[in-house]
């Protein structure tokens, strides 16, 4: 099963509509990035969450952490075209400690969200 | 400030040859990490480097190296290429990665024929 379980794998929404993506991890969240990505391009930085509660919000996005749920969420509001692409979580699973920690670097991803926006 | 750059963007290769990706992280940046994007197994971490040290390492077979030059620039090498080595190959740069931001490049599409 997967580590980091995204949902729903793909949303069409009409341009306007808010929208929710959820990541759901298996493990114990230390942190946890919100990506998104063009089809075959890089991903771009969304947000970072860290402590549980935490709350950030860009422009018309809001990601949150649950870190009772092992969850968070990825919240737009008044969709436009221009959000389309592929949404990715990423969790770091481990928590950093002293040398030798396997935290270093290792993002963990889940499948990803494709999400279609029609003007 | 320039974001993180990787070199070439599209490759294409023979099985059995070795190849070379090139990564500039973020200017400050110490920490490098590489992962290879394929649509069956989605984003999978291959290893990070910190200040020229390999700190960890994801579980892919040994044809995958890497290392870090003291300007903080990553290489990272396939050798004996295979068909199953075609994927976006992804770098991401952060300044020291442990639950810091982490800025990703454009990758390097790699197509092994």
């Amino acid at each position: 099963s997967q580590e980091l379980e995204q949902s729903p794998q793909s949303l069409i929404v009409q341009e306007g509509k808010n929208l929710t993506i959820n990541c759901t991890s298996s493990k114990t969240l230390y942190g946890l990035y919100w990506y998104k990505q063009k089809y075959g391009e890089g991903l771009i930085f969304l947000m970072m969450l860290q402590k549980g509660g935490e709350e950030k919000s860009h422009e018309k996005i809001t990601a949150k952490l649950d870190e009772k749920k092992q969850q968070s969420s990825l919240h737009i509001t008044a969709s436009q075209p221009s959000h389309a692409g592929i949404y990715l979580c990423g969790a770091v699973h481990h928590q950093f400690a002293r040398a030798g920690g396997t935290s270093y670097g290792k993002l963990t991803f889940g499948q990803g969200t494709i999400l279609t926006v029609h003007p | 400030k320039a974001g993180v750059t990787q070199t070439p963007r599209y490759l294409i290769k023979t099985r059995g040859q070795q190849v070379t990706l090139s990564c500039s992280p973020i200017s400050g940046h110490r920490s490098v990490s590489w992962y290879q994007q394929t649509p069956g197994q989605g984003l999978q971490f291959l290893f990070e480097y910190f200040s020229e040290t390999q700190r960890n390492k994801g579980n892919f077979p040994g044809r995958f190296s890497g290392r870090q030059f003291s300007n903080s620039r990553s290489e990272m090498n396939v050798s004996t290429l295979e068909l199953g080595d075609s994927a976006l190959y992804l770098c991401a740069s952060s300044w020291h990665n442990v639950n810091t931001e982490a800025f990703f490049g454009q990758g390097t599409r790699l197509t092994v024929v």
